[in-house]
């Protein structure tokens, strides 16, 4: 009964290779993120759709390029991997309710290694 | 979104009452006031939010100053599973907002 789930768990890839990292939640949410957790542990924001539309973008290259088939899914799709890629890729949704403020679920994260 | 200010680490022992603050100093009247944790190796964990209010959940409690410049997050009885990076985060909410997670505070219970 995962609420938010991304897989691969691990991702480990050749420098210049392309991927991609799923993430689906079954919890209804309107609204799905993903995040970037570096080596620093610092974590930063950047997607956020809504209903599959795009609506935080927050200067990512354009080498990231989320896809959401339905609201339950957000796939990140990476290009030419570079080994400043390297990080956890945490997904997370909230429902989209402007009566009140809905807390963010996270998966367990993507934990992606550029050789 | 305002900035926090958390300490680096705390530590609290096993049973006893763990008291996180937090600053937000710049904190402007519709952002609310959130708080995450992080256990290694896991995804964020919703801890619990407010706007004014204290607030209590099955979790933890949120003390809010009137001024709302400042909180600390109480878990009343801290357990060893406690262990994390607890973050404080200032947002405005709504729908599609973000969270911009800071460095955190690493909580430790001590046995």
């Amino acid at each position: 009964d995962t609420a938010v789930s991304q897989t691969p768990k691990y991702l480990v890839t050749q420098m210049g290779n392309d991927k991609s990292i799923k993430c689906e939640q079954n919890l209804g949410h309107d609204t799905m993120y993903w995040y970037k957790q570096d080596s620093k542990k610092f974590l930063k924001i950047m997607f956020s759709y809504n209903n599959k539309e795009l609506i935080i973008n927050e200067t990512v290259p354009n080498r990231f390029s989320p896809k959401s088939p339905d609201k339950a899914h957000l796939n990140l799709h990476i290009n030419s991997l570079e080994l400043g890629d390297s990080a956890v890729y945490f997904c997370a949704s909230s429902q989209d309710r402007t009566d009140s403020n809905q807390p963010q679920h996270f998966g367990d994260g993507t934990r992606l290694s550029i050789l | 979104d305002a900035k926090t200010t958390q300490p680096p680490s705390m530590d609290c022992a096993e049973g006893r009452a763990a008291n996180l603050p937090c600053n937000h100093s710049t904190i402007s009247g519709n952002e609310y006031v959130y708080w995450y944790r992080q256990i290694h190796s896991q995804g964020p964990q919703y801890i619990i939010h407010g706007l004014k209010n204290n607030e209590t959940n099955e979790m933890a409690s949120l003390i809010i100053t009137e001024d709302r410049k400042s909180s600390t997050l109480i878990l009343p009885h801290a357990t060893l599973r406690d262990t994390a990076v607890y973050y404080c985060i200032v947002s405005s909410g709504g729908s599609n907002y973000k969270l911009t997670f800071g460095k955190g505070t690493l909580l430790t219970v001590n046995p």
